[in-house]
């Protein structure tokens, strides 16, 4: 079946660091790819998404690439601001109609200043 | 729009007890889910709707129970409270199929503890 992993966090980093978190995935096909952020306290939202391979999704200085061929979406920012501590979920839905949408683990993400 | 609203925000319940957690969105989305949090677990899928009258199972539907009589409420029954549906519930809705790339919108969550 369709699965995701990301990796285990936390992760902290300085002000200003670049940031990778890492996400791989199992499915069959094309699936929908997002990464979700959960602010402490909240419910998630979409951070961004893809949905064919080679497209990148974008939004607040993140950036990730729907990699067919190592199946990964890796989520990137350049420089992390302290107000980009959060929670961070890779999610899948897959080709089919009865695919739900699947989600990582999640990786918390802390930022020093 | 106010997006997904969820009551309550919190709640403490004995095992035995019963509650209904609450979700309602105003964006007229057909697709409608709740999802349980568990710490370092992710989301599970508990049920979903596709619309007004219908319902499924998700991934961890045993010990709840749901409805969907309307476009905009998708409430939450658990019958038997017990310790394993200690955990922090969400609710959320889509325009459509998440197979279109449709995103989720989520609402705030509901803590529940049972002791």
């Amino acid at each position: 079946g369709n699965s995701v992993t990301q990796m285990e966090g936390p992760v902290t980093l300085s002000e200003e660091a670049f940031l990778t978190i890492n996400c791989t995935y199992t499915a069959t096909g094309y699936p929908s790819l997002f990464w979700y952020v959960q602010y402490p306290g909240e419910g998630l939202q979409l951070l961004l998404k893809a949905t064919k391979a080679d497209d990148k999704g974008s939004n607040k200085g993140f950036e990730a690439t729907y990699r067919k061929e190592t199946t990964s979406f890796h989520l990137e920012k350049g420089s992390v601001q302290v107000s980009d501590s959060a929670v961070y979920f890779c999610a899948l839905s897959g080709m089919n109609r009865d695919d739900k949408i699947i989600f990582g683990k999640g990786t918390r993400l802390h930022i020093l200043p | 729009n106010a997006g997904v609203t969820q009551t309550p925000k919190f709640r403490i319940l004995k095992i035995g007890q019963s509650m209904t957690l609450q979700c309602t969105q105003d964006m007229n989305h057909n697709y409608m889910y709740w999802y349980r949090q568990d710490p370092g677990m992710g989301l599970k899928l508990i049920y979903y709707s596709v619309g007004a009258g219908i319902t499924d199972k998700g991934e961890v539907p045993n010990g709840y129970n749901v409805s969907r009589s309307t476009t905009e409420d998708f409430p939450l029954r658990l019958e038997l409270a017990a310790p394993s549906q200690t955990s922090v519930y969400f609710c959320a809705s889509s325009y459509s199929e998440l197979q279109g790339g449709y995103e989720q919108y989520f609402g705030p969550g509901t803590r529940l503890t049972v002791t």
